[in-house]
């Protein structure tokens, strides 16, 4: 069974940084392309960050370029987002996604003074 | 960037059927789009419906079906249940990066 599970979200003041966190199991995650998704309370999805399976590639929204990095390490089949210089409008649930088949439960960032 | 407009809102009987489309302002959405429909009830995580535009995963009822119509996409529901009543959003994943439409609201009243 493929499992994604999300960690890494809190309360944080605007300027702060967060690393959110996910583990994968169920499949051979170095194969996979994997993503972040955010969703704002009561908003639409909105993609955030795309990382080949190799680590070679990483695309983000222009809407979130020089902020937000995202990594991973096929060893410990984790996924990572650093997310800096964080805004009162980056509050939101953010998802992993395994190549658009599989998604985890999310975990919340709340970006708050 | 890339916009992806879809209806805001439908409503649908139980039994009908109904079909939410998804367009793009990079121009006709084609098979190199990507096209994927994802389902997304109050309080879950999304899930994914259909992929490659016209492909169900295995846990995908066989009344959802996917389609490229003229320029756009389309996800039919035939049949529909209460239970699918819920947000469903298209996303168009090319060259590694990817944009969501903006969701349709499905209200089977």
């Amino acid at each position: 069974e493929v499992q994604l599970v999300e960690s890494g979200g809190d309360l944080v003041q605007p300027g702060g940084s967060l690393r959110l966190s996910c583990v994968a199991s169920g499949f051979t995650f170095r194969n996979y392309w994997m993503s972040w998704v955010r969703q704002a309370p009561g908003k639409g999805l909105e993609w955030v960050a795309g990382i080949k399976d190799d680590g070679s590639e990483r695309h983000y929204p222009d809407s979130v370029k020089g902020r937000f990095t995202i990594s991973r390490d096929n060893a410990k089949n984790s996924l990572y987002l650093q997310i800096n210089s964080l805004r009162l409008e980056d509050t939101a649930i953010y998802y992993c996604a395994r190549q658009w088949i599989d998604w985890g439960q999310g975990t919340l960032v709340n970006v708050s003074s | 960037q890339t916009v992806v407009t879809q209806e805001p809102s439908l409503t649908v009987s139980p039994g009908g059927t109904v079909t939410l489309t998804c367009a793009s302002s990079a121009g006709a959405v084609t098979n190199e789009d990507y096209l994927n429909w994802i389902q997304q009830k109050p309080g879950q995580a999304p899930r994914a419906l259909i992929y490659g535009a016209t492909n169900r995963h295995p846990w995908t009822p066989a009344r959802f079906s996917g389609s490229l119509l003229g320029d756009k996409a389309a996800l039919t529901l035939s049949g529909v249940l209460p239970e699918d009543e819920a947000d469903y959003y298209c996303l168009i994943y090319k060259g590694g990066t990817s944009v969501f439409g903006g969701g349709t609201r499905l209200t089977v009243l």
